[in-house]
């Protein structure tokens, strides 16, 4: 079945790093625009970075702009997080998400999501 | 990128309708028809309910309908099930080619 499964979260202390990856599989991972988006402790989901199906084009919060990198490796059905530089603040639960797609045409909503990894930062 | 405004909480009995309202600028909301609503029941995954501002994924049930009038989504769930019980979130793309949620809304089947 279409599945998301997010692994790499834990405890980590401010200022370090940390590389999240979400596998894919039950469909065609290269074929997808990909979202990671978080959500802190009794908060609201925030959208943190977007990636093209192919890669090329990539797009980041202004609030993880410069710390966070989105990217992708289709041969291995894989996307990433990498995080720098790491606040209190960043502590959530972090998603990733499918963009919805039908056949040829793309849609604006995130229909497939994983089910979610933690990450900590507290010293 | 500021979040999208929603209110905190919104209540209704079984059978009921209620409206979910969400608030953004000309740079997102009212900019696209490129609003999407999620359903977020306690320790799970966001649900998809509606893309592109009216549209239901194939499973949602037509009891979920969404609608936008200028800088203003609205996401309306008639004859209120105890299930419906959930937060939701909407969430626009915007002029910056990103995307922005709302703060999410609390419903409570009364």
């Amino acid at each position: 079945q279409v599945q998301l499964v997010e692994s790499g979260g834990g405890v980590v202390q401010p200022g370090t790093s940390l590389t999240l990856s979400c596998a894919g599989s039950g469909f065609t991972f290269s074929s997808y625009v990909m979202h990671w988006v978080r959500q802190a402790p009794g908060k609201g989901l925030e959208w943190v970075a977007v990636i093209s199906y192919d890669g090329s084009k990539k797009y980041h919060a202004d609030s993880v702009k410069g710390r966070f990198t989105i990217s992708r490796d289709n041969s291995k059905n894989t996307l990433y997080l990498q995080m720098h530089s790491l606040r209190g603040e960043d502590t959530a639960v972090f998603y990733c998400a499918r963009q919805y797609r039908s056949s040829s045409l793309f849609f604006y909503g995130m229909d497939v999501w994983g089910q979610g990894t933690t990450v900590t930062v507290s010293s | 990128q500021s979040a999208l405004t929603q209110p905190a909480s919104v209540s209704g009995s079984p059978g009921q309708s209620i409206t979910i309202s969400c608030t953004g600028t000309s740079s997102d909301v009212g900019g696209y028809n490129y609003v999407s609503w999620y359903q977020q029941h306690p320790g799970k995954a966001p649900k998809l309910m509606i893309y592109d501002v009216s549209n239901r994924p194939s499973g949602v049930s037509d009891r979920f309908s969404g609608s936008k009038s200028g800088n203003t989504a609205s996401l309306t769930i008639s004859g209120l099930q105890a299930e419906d019980e959930a937060d939701y979130h909407c969430s626009s793309y915007t002029s910056s080619s990103t995307w922005v949620f709302g703060g999410g809304t609390k419903l409570t089947v009364l």
